[in-house]
């Protein structure tokens, strides 16, 4: 069964920094692209980031550019995101997930709640 | 302000059919045949129903299909049931640069 679970969410202040962990399980986790996703309370879904199976291959919005990096460790099935100079607009679920076809993503983690305020 | 347009609410009776929008640009929906349907119900992580414009993921029920016509996708719900109500996202690819876009969302009522 194909897993995704996402830990290192929680408060921290504006300017602050935290990093964000998705543990993959049930697939072969080097074979595939992942995204980071995000959603506001109340609000839609937004992409935030994707990398390749190699790790050489990278994007990101353009509201995280400069200020999140994503990574993997293919060796621990692993997907991270390190998010510095975090702000309130920031605050959200951020949800790792599994790409199968040019954004498209069959599965997604359930998800961790990262709130930014004072 | 999404990049996608969506109308914000649709509602229908149990065993009707009802169809969903998702309007975009030649640079997205109408640049390429990459666009996803999403369902979401509250509090849980959005579930892969639609890709690649017209393939449904395995289990996912042939209730739904997806069609696209020039810059805009559909996304259509037959015999509508009761677990069918959830928020809809609809999404694209848009190139190299901005990768995904998403519409705003529908919510969908079962009356």
């Amino acid at each position: 069964e194909v897993q995704l679970v996402e830990s290192g969410g929680g408060l921290v202040q504006p300017g602050g920094s935290l990093r964000l962990s998705c543990s993959a399980s049930g697939f072969t986790f080097n074979n595939y692209w992942m995204h980071w996703f995000r959603q506001a309370p109340g609000k839609g879904l937004v992409w935030v980031s994707l990398i390749n199976p190699d790790g050489n291959s990278i994007g990101y919005a353009d509201s995280v550019k400069g200020r999140f990096t994503i990574s993997r460790d293919n060796a621990k099935n692993t997907l991270f995101l390190q998010m510095n100079s975090l702000r309130a607009e920031d605050t959200a679920v951020y949800y790792c997930a599994r790409d199968i076809s040019w954004g498209s993503s069959d599965y997604w983690g359930q998800g961790t709640l990262v709130t930014v305020s004072s | 302000q999404s990049a996608l347009t969506q109308p914000a609410s649709v509602s229908g009776s149990p065993g009707q059919s009802i169809t969903i929008s998702c309007t975009g640009t030649s640079s997205d929906v109408g640049g390429y045949n990459y666009v996803s349907w999403y369902q979401q119900h509250p509090g849980k992580a959005p579930k892969l129903i639609i890709y690649d414009v017209t393939k449904r993921p395995s289990g996912v029920s042939n209730r739904f299909s997806g069609s696209k016509s020039g810059n805009t996708a559909s996304l259509t719900i037959s015999g509508l049931q009761a677990e069918d109500e959830a928020d809809y996202y609809c999404s694209s690819y848009a190139g190299s640069r901005t990768f995904t876009v998403f519409g705003g969302g529908t919510n969908l009522t079962v009356l």
